[in-house]
């Protein structure tokens, strides 16, 4: 399978406590992007890479939010000290640099449930 | 603030029916959309896309209308079957690269 992969792909945490999530792209793809969405809505941004570059930061993005793609492959998702807030499906999406490359695929999402 | 939204949250035919489903945009510097089916507990997963110097696309199945007077789009499909029963969901961007901002979606349901 050469798309989009997250894991875990459920987690179940207690407020409060730290939670981490993995995407891998598609392998030629140099940007990667991550995506909140809440039930009967659509995906709202997070933030986007450029290979390892941080290029854009939603101000969805609380301070409790950490995102990090340090060889510019698979990044990682944090949530420091969850909220019920939190609950939602969190989405990663991939896409290359060209005119011709640059649509945006996703991956099946990470569903975080905070008790 | 910019949005892009859909005319109907839901939406029901028969099967082998074409449907039609609508979206508006606001942000007038938008210049690639995309339409994405999403079905429950998966990722979305593009069907179209269409930017602003054309005002038609086809697929298998699936045609994409851009009226940029009007700032709307929307996703034909032809034949529709029980398969196609799902969310559909707009997006829009306004450079190569940018974050997609999404419409609210559209609860297809395709009736045998």
């Amino acid at each position: 399978d050469t798309g989009v992969s997250q894991d875990p792909r459920h987690k179940i945490t207690k407020r409060g406590q730290n939670v981490t999530f993995r995407c891998d792209p598609i392998s030629e793809h140099n940007r990667l992007y991550w995506y909140r969405q809440t039930l009967g809505q659509g995906p709202e941004f997070l933030t986007y890479f450029q290979n390892e570059a941080q290029l854009e930061k939603s101000r969805l993005l609380s301070d409790r939010f950490s995102a990090e793609r340090p060889k510019g492959s698979f990044s990682t998702l944090e949530i420091q000290r969850t909220e019920q807030g939190d609950s939602a499906m969190y989405l990663c999406a991939s896409s290359g640099r060209t005119a011709s490359t640059d649509t945006q695929y996703f991956g099946p999402g990470t569903r975080l449930t905070v008790l | 603030g910019e949005s892009v939204g859909l005319h109907l949250p839901t939406l029901s035919v028969q099967e082998g029916d074409n449907s039609i489903i609508n979206c508006a945009y606001s942000n007038s510097a938008s210049d690639y959309f995309i339409w994405y089916k999403q079905e429950s507990g998966k990722g979305p997963q593009f069907i179209i896309d269409i930017r602003s110097n054309m005002d038609k696309r086809q697929g298998q199945r699936v045609t994409v209308l851009l009226n940029k007077t009007v700032k709307h789009l929307s996703l034909q499909i032809a034949a529709t079957q029980p398969g196609d029963s799902a969310v559909y969901f707009c997006a829009e961007t306004w450079a190569s690269g940018s974050r997609l901002t999404f419409g609210e979606g559209t609860q297809l349901t395709v009736n045998p």
